[in-house]
């Protein structure tokens, strides 16, 4: 069964660094593309970016590049968003999810709620 | 950047047919795919390239693409059905980032 863990929630405060994981297992980790989708608080779906964890390629929203990294332990099966410097509109719902070829997303995570506020 | 369009609520009775459409200009060139997503939970996928169900979808759920609209039909929608719906799709050139649409909230009346 594909299974995708996230983090628990998190709590930080304006200026902070975070980082949140996901961990898959089921599947050939390093055979899929994972990626990350943001849902701001009574919003929509978007799309920040993806990674594959065969060799690290990596491919960014123009919304999201520089705003976050993104980053992957194939020994682990675990892929990673992370912040340098939190701010209050980083408020959201972050999932992760399989993405096989074709673009799409076939298994999601349960998600990571991350709240900034000081 | 490029964009799909859905409209932002559809409403019907159980046991009717709820149609949500998606409107994108590189629909005729690109594969669409629709999540149903539940409060609180995470999103679902329910059709893939256009009009295939993955496994464990119930039957009643079915797509379809005519030129730059593809829709999301549920036939025999039941109360369960009840959810935001977010169709997902490339630009011409299929480019990163595979934009959704801005979500379509199914009320069963």
């Amino acid at each position: 069964e594909v299974q995708l863990v996230q983090s628990g929630a998190e709590v930080k405060k304006p200026g902070e660094s975070l980082k949140i994981s996901c961990k898959g297992s089921g599947y050939s980790f390093t055979s899929y593309w994972i990626g990350w989708v943001r849902q701001m608080p009574g919003k929509g779906l978007e799309w920040m970016g993806i990674i594959y964890p065969g060799d690290s390629d990596t491919r960014y929203s123009p919304s999201f590049q520089g705003q976050v990294t993104i980053s992957a332990d194939k020994s682990i099966s675990t892929a990673y968003l992370q912040w340098s410097s939190l701010k209050a509109s980083d408020t959201a719902m972050y999932y992760c999810a399989r993405h096989p070829t074709g673009g799409y997303f076939d298994y999601w995570g349960q998600g990571t709620l991350v709240t900034v506020s000081s | 950047s490029y964009e799909l369009t859905q409209p932002p609520s559809v409403s019907v009775s159980p046991g009717q047919t709820a149609r949500i459409t998606c409107s994108g200009d590189a629909l005729p060139k690109q594969y669409a795919y629709w999540y149903q997503q539940k409060p609180g939970q995470a999103p679902v996928l329910v059709i893939y390239k256009d009009s295939e169900r993955p496994s464990g979808i119930p039957e009643r759920f079915s797509g379809s693409s005519s030129g730059t609209t593809v829709t999301l039909t549920i036939s025999g929608v039941q109360a369960e059905d009840e959810a935001d719906y977010y169709c997902q799709s490339a630009d011409s050139s299929g480019t990163y980032p595979w934009v959704f649409g801005g979500g379509t909230k199914l009320t069963v009346l």
